[in-house]
């Protein structure tokens, strides 16, 4: 079946420092499925951060950016420079186009927090 | 704006009572609905859709059901819980489109003892 493999947390990393969580899915049924990245922040629920349907295209939001790599089949998470609002757990995600059920196929999230 | 409730907030149950969590989205007519859930240490999948009233297809199979008994209601239920459908359950929408974007409410922690 389809699955979504990402960094295993906790990731932790100081303030101004880089980010990069790692995203691989595997998508049986289908070769270019689409790509989410899905955050949760503390108290808050899960909302999009970006999204990117075509491979080899890059999304972006507050700083954030992720690109679709088909030959790799990853779709990496990458920051340059954190800060303490970006602690929070992030899910990569896919989704089948055409297949009705708009199913989300989710990892198992990444928490991330700022070294104290 | 489009806000999307659940309820209750959490749950705490019996095995083999009964249980039903509920979603209400306000603010948008016709949405796509889902049913996602994840246990503890688990991955975050998908249980059920729906696309309009009465109609709702299954996913997953856990012993659980749902149901879309108006517009801007969907409804997850059991007759019999099981220690395995402890966990968080979501409820999301979106709108009628391939790769629209899914809204998710804030979740409802059930606890089965």
């Amino acid at each position: 079946g389809d699955s979504v493999t990402q960094t295993e947390g906790p990731v932790t990393v100081s303030e101004s420092e880089s980010l990069i969580i790692n995203c691989t899915y595997s998508a049986t049924s289908i070769a270019y499925p689409n790509l989410f990245w899905y955050v949760r922040y503390p108290g808050e629920g899960l909302q999009l951060l970006l999204k990117v349907i075509t491979a080899g295209q890059k999304g972006s939001s507050r700083g954030f950016e992720a690109t679709y790599n088909k030959e790799t089949t990853s779709f990496h998470l990458q920051k340059a420079s954190v800060q303490e609002s970006d602690s929070a757990v992030y899910y990569c995600a896919l989704d089948l186009p055409g297949t009705g059920s708009n199913r989300l196929t989710f990892g198992k999230g990444t928490k991330f927090s700022l070294i104290p | 704006a489009q806000t999307i409730h659940q309820w209750p907030v959490a749950e705490i149950k019996a095995v083999g009572s009964p249980l039903s969590l509920g979603c209400t989205i306000k603010g948008k007519s016709s949405p796509n609905l889902y049913w996602y859930w994840q246990a503890t240490g688990g991955t975050l999948q998908q249980l059920f859709y729906s696309i309009t009233v009465g109609q709702v297809e299954s996913v997953v199979q856990l012993n659980l059901s749902a149901s879309r008994p108006k517009d801007d209601q969907f409804i997850l239920s059991t007759e019999k819980l099981l220690l395995s459908h402890s966990g968080f359950y979501l409820c999301a929408w979106s709108l009628q489109a391939n790769y629209a974007e899914q809204f998710f409410g804030p979740g409802t922690r059930l606890t089965v003892l």
